[in-house]
């Protein structure tokens, strides 16, 4: 199985900041890795697919890289709404969640 | 509209069964493989079991092989999970997703582009 690692588990930032979320892949995925925003008491939204592709309806400060095993979620100038906690997907092989990483007001 | 609406969560005793359901509106079902997703309490993600359009491809998370039972009806657009032998650590919110992709293939982006608010499964006797 596909194993997916993210980081850092929690993160602190300032409304306006740019933030920066990692998601590694225990073996290479080549850009099959999507991201997820999830507040509290909702269900998942989907943030960015196939790597960098993104949603539509997904404002522009969202965005994503990477390929094989490393991959990046970006958001640049944090909203108030943006607090929440973000999870990276695999679909190479069925699917496999990261960890979550839980992003909080500082 | 798009919607998905999960229901037939409950409180359960080690050991019984369940069925999840998921009624499916505003999209084509059959166009679709499907997908349930549980979230524990205080806990992240975890993907449980999909199926293609016509049931031809079915998957599960090596947590439940064996226990549960995805099926679908493209007749009714309803998705349903069995669980059998259920065991406190099944304790879980449970989705119901749409996949992006017909049937989960490799060399296809899949992702879940619709989700249900979930239906709340406890374990517990």
């Amino acid at each position: 199985d596909i194993q997916m690692t993210q980081s850092p588990s929690s993160l602190s930032a300032s409304v306006g900041d740019r933030v920066t979320i990692t998601c590694r892949a225990s073996q290479t995925i080549s850009t099959y890795l999507n991201w997820y925003q999830q507040k509290s008491g909702k269900a998942p939204k989907l943030l960015i697919y196939a790597a960098s592709g993104l949603q539509s309806g997904v404002p522009s400060r969202f965005s994503g890289s990477g390929s094989g095993t490393d991959f990046t979620l970006t958001i640049r100038s944090l909203q108030p709404e943006d607090f929440a906690t973000y999870y990276c997907q695999q679909s190479y092989s069925t699917f496999t969640f990261g960890q979550g990483t839980k992003l909080e007001i500082k | 509209e798009v919607q998905l609406v999960e229901s037939g969560g409950g409180l359960v005793q080690p050991g019984r069964s369940l069925r999840l359901s998921c009624a499916a509106s505003g999209f084509t079902f059959d166009d679709y493989a499907m997908h349930w997703v549980r979230q524990g309490p205080g806990k992240g993600l975890e993907w449980v079991a999909g199926i293609s359009w016509n049931s031809g491809i079915i998957d599960y998370a090596g947590s439940v092989r064996g226990r549960f039972t995805i099926s679908r009806d493209n007749a009714n657009n309803s998705l349903h999970l069995q669980m059998n032998s259920l065991r406190a650590e099944d304790t879980a919110l449970y989705y119901c997703a749409k996949d992006s992709r017909i049937t989960m293939i490799r060399g296809v982006v899949g992702y879940m582009d619709v989700w249900g608010k979930g239906t709340t499964v406890t374990v517990s006797s």
